[in-house]
């Protein structure tokens, strides 16, 4: 059964800061992972669709990088800013067995200014 | 390109009760896929609808049923409402086969009393 954490749960941080949030999954098996950002009481934003045959992808101030055989996905914000204040999901798409993406619970971030 | 779009915005409802939620797809896609999100929690896989059919299911009863439409459009139904049901359900929809990019709608906040 695949499971997803991501540590931390929050993190406070200077404006201007680099920061790195982290995802980790226990089964290696999987289609893609995405990472979402979510404001409070909002649906989801995709950030980055990393596909398993990929290591890492790049939007912007945005780096997520995947290692599957270690089971884990990294998401790196440069010079973080107050409007960077979210929490930011990991989700995971299965191999196989229909496309069941489990999120993990998420990181929330605050920037401040 | 219209992006998801989730009715209604708020619901409030009673124990007992039933409820309808409907989502519209992104234009172009035609997988709906439907989560539940508690409070501070990553959001639950429910269920997924590619070509009008369920495909794929999460941990959740039987009174819990969807639809997709020829338009690909999707409705969650849920009967027998719990209070434990009250929680931001999202729709997201995605293109079968490009790399399963999932993009989600602004949820539906369901408050059952």
């Amino acid at each position: 059964k695949q499971e997803v954490t991501q540590i931390p749960a929050a993190l406070s941080v200077p404006e201007g800061e680099n920061l790195v949030l982290n995802c980790s999954f226990t089964d290696s098996a999987i289609y893609n992972l995405q990472w979402f950002r979510q404001d409070p009481g909002k649906g989801l934003t995709s950030l980055l669709l990393i596909q398993s045959s990929q290591r890492e992808q790049t939007s912007g101030r945005l780096n997520a990088s995947l290692d599957k055989s270690s089971g884990r996905s990294t998401l790196y914000i440069a010079a973080s800013q107050p409007g960077d204040s979210a929490t930011y999901l990991c989700a995971v798409g299965p191999n196989t067995g229909g496309f069941k993406t489990i999120f993990g619970a998420g990181t929330r971030l605050f920037v401040k200014a | 390109e219209t992006g998801v779009t989730q009715s209604p915005t708020h619901l409030i409802k009673t124990r007992g009760q039933q409820v309808t939620l409907r989502c519209s797809s992104q234009s172009g896609h035609n997988t709906v896929s439907w989560y539940q999100q508690a409070l501070g929690q990553g959001p639950q896989f429910i269920f997924q609808y590619y070509r009008e059919e369920e495909n794929g299911r999460g941990n959740f009863p039987p009174r819990f049923s969807g639809l997709q439409f020829p338009n690909y459009s999707s409705e969650l139904n849920v009967n027998a409402l719990e209070l434990d049901d009250s929680a931001l359900y999202l729709c997201a929809s995605s293109l079968v086969g490009v790399g399963n990019e999932q993009f989600f709608g602004p949820g539906t906040r369901l408050t059952v009393l």
